[in-house]
């Protein structure tokens, strides 16, 4: 099956942890990005890949990094969670071409206390 | 740069009765234009989509959108609303040479017996 995964799906944490969210795909698409959902602001766009050894910025990039050593993989590392970083977060991948649909994963609720 | 609005944070609609949720868009280039619905718990699924063919556009589940750039919306509709249409609905666009999306801040559809 198509799909795109994140784990975990839930994670509570405390303030300066580092922690590490994974997103895997199987579709072979060459662009990956996160998104973080927040009440009221729709999802924003944190980074996004082109492909392996290619990303960059999105809209909200502060405080998140990201690598994509593989196409298939491309986790989202948070080496200092602060509260502000409680959120829903959005994995997605597309394929190749203009105007394609983005497939999301199922997300990850974020708490950092 | 794009950006969508979304009218409505919330719509309530009988069984039965017509759905309308609202979006409008701004953008510097014809844009491409998605509409994803988001169910309690779950990541977003795309309901339909506009790439410049077709002006309407028919996607799953009875909805469909009309692309008007002269009103610049792209307004969703349904003609009978059933008790499974009540979730979030999130209104998408994004513009050629850049595969991101800029999402509007979502409309919740609530269903009424």
């Amino acid at each position: 099956e198509a799909q795109v995964t994140q784990n975990p799906r839930y994670l509570i944490t405390v303030t300066g942890k580092k922690l590490t969210v994974t997103c895997s795909q199987n579709m072979n698409h060459e662009y990956m990005s996160w998104y973080r959902q927040d009440p009221g602001l729709g999802l924003r766009q944190i980074y996004y890949s082109m492909n392996v050894e290619v990303t960059d910025k999105g809209d909200v990039p502060e405080g998140y990094k990201v690598s994509r050593k593989e196409k298939r993989n491309f986790p989202l590392i948070l080496e200092s969670p602060s509260p502000n970083q409680t959120s829903l977060y959005f994995c997605a991948s597309t394929p190749q071409g203009q105007g394609n649909e983005q497939f999301f994963g199922p997300g990850t609720r974020l708490t950092v206390l | 740069a794009q950006s969508v609005t979304q009218l409505g944070s919330h719509v309530s609609v009988s069984e039965g009765a017509l759905v309308l949720l609202r979006c409008n868009y701004s953008s510097s280039v014809p844009p491409y234009l998605f509409w994803y619905v988001q169910y309690p718990n779950q990541g977003l699924q795309l309901l339909l989509k506009y790439t410049s063919a077709a002006t309407l556009v028919k996607g799953i589940n009875g909805f469909e959108a009309e692309f008007k750039k002269s009103e610049t919306s792209f307004h969703l509709t349904k003609p009978s609303a059933h008790m499974s249409d009540a979730a979030e609905y999130f209104c998408a666009v994004s513009v050629p040479g850049r595969r991101a999306l800029t999402f509007g801040s979502g409309t919740r559809l609530q269903v009424q017996p």
